[in-house]
């Protein structure tokens, strides 16, 4: 089965600290995309950064980066300077070959004052 | 540009009574995917919807219906109630179907007693 493992549950960070959220992911394709969503106690989710798997430039949105391992499947998302609005569910995702979403079970990522 | 609405926000139903969600997808996407969402299981697919043709199914019981109109707005049916139905629904909405990044809804969230 096409599988996305979050592999952290929760995690916590001091505010303007790094955090790194870890996922990887099982395909036997070459092209793909990734997706890393935020859905705070809101609950709106919303995206985060997406990467296209024939890209092997890291993506970069402000102080959201992912360190994508194509080879190793692995596409983590590195928050910088955490900021209290960071605190939410974060939950990574790739589209699968049938265009059909396969989500992570998420990591709850609280940032501490 | 409105963004995805879903309505309504909060239901509550008892067990064996069926239930109809809506989703307006942002304008101009004719792409609607529907999730459910709970703490134990996470995102689970349901289905999704292009040009009112249902694309994909997730593992759901056929109590789990589906339908999009001609205006790209969806409608999600679940028949009989079961406690296990509760939950948070999600629409995604994308302009077409594969490598487009999903929208998502504030969801709904339904209470089954």
């Amino acid at each position: 089965a096409q599988t996305v493992t979050q592999s952290q549950p929760e995690m916590s960070v001091q505010e303007a600290e790094t955090v790194t959220l870890s996922c990887t992911y099982d395909t036997s394709e070459n092209n793909y995309y990734l997706f890393w969503y935020k859905q705070p106690p809101s609950r709106q989710m919303i995206l985060v950064i997406r990467q296209e798997a024939y890209k092997q430039q890291n993506a970069t949105e402000n102080r959201f980066s992912v360190n994508f391992q194509k080879a190793a499947k692995s596409f983590s998302l590195k928050i910088s300077d955490s900021q209290l609005g960071d605190t939410a569910m974060y939950f990574c995702a790739r589209i699968s070959g049938t265009y059909k979403y396969i989500f992570g079970t998420g990591t709850r990522l609280k940032v501490l004052a | 540009k409105a963004g995805v609405t879903q309505t309504p926000r909060y239901l509550i139903k008892t067990r064996g009574q069926q239930v109809t969600l809506s989703c307006s997808p942002i304008s101009g996407h004719r792409s609607v995917s529907w999730y459910q969402q709970t703490p134990g299981q996470g995102l689970q697919f349901l289905f999704e919807y292009f040009s009112e043709t249902q694309r994909n199914k997730g593992n759901f019981p056929g109590r789990f219906s589906g339908r999009q109109f001609s205006n790209s707005r969806s409608e999600m049916n679940v028949s009989t109630l079961e406690l296990g139905d509760s939950a948070l629904y999600l629409c995604a909405s994308l302009r077409a179907p594969g490598t487009d990044t999903q929208y998502f809804g504030p969801g709904t969230r339904l209470t089954v007693l």
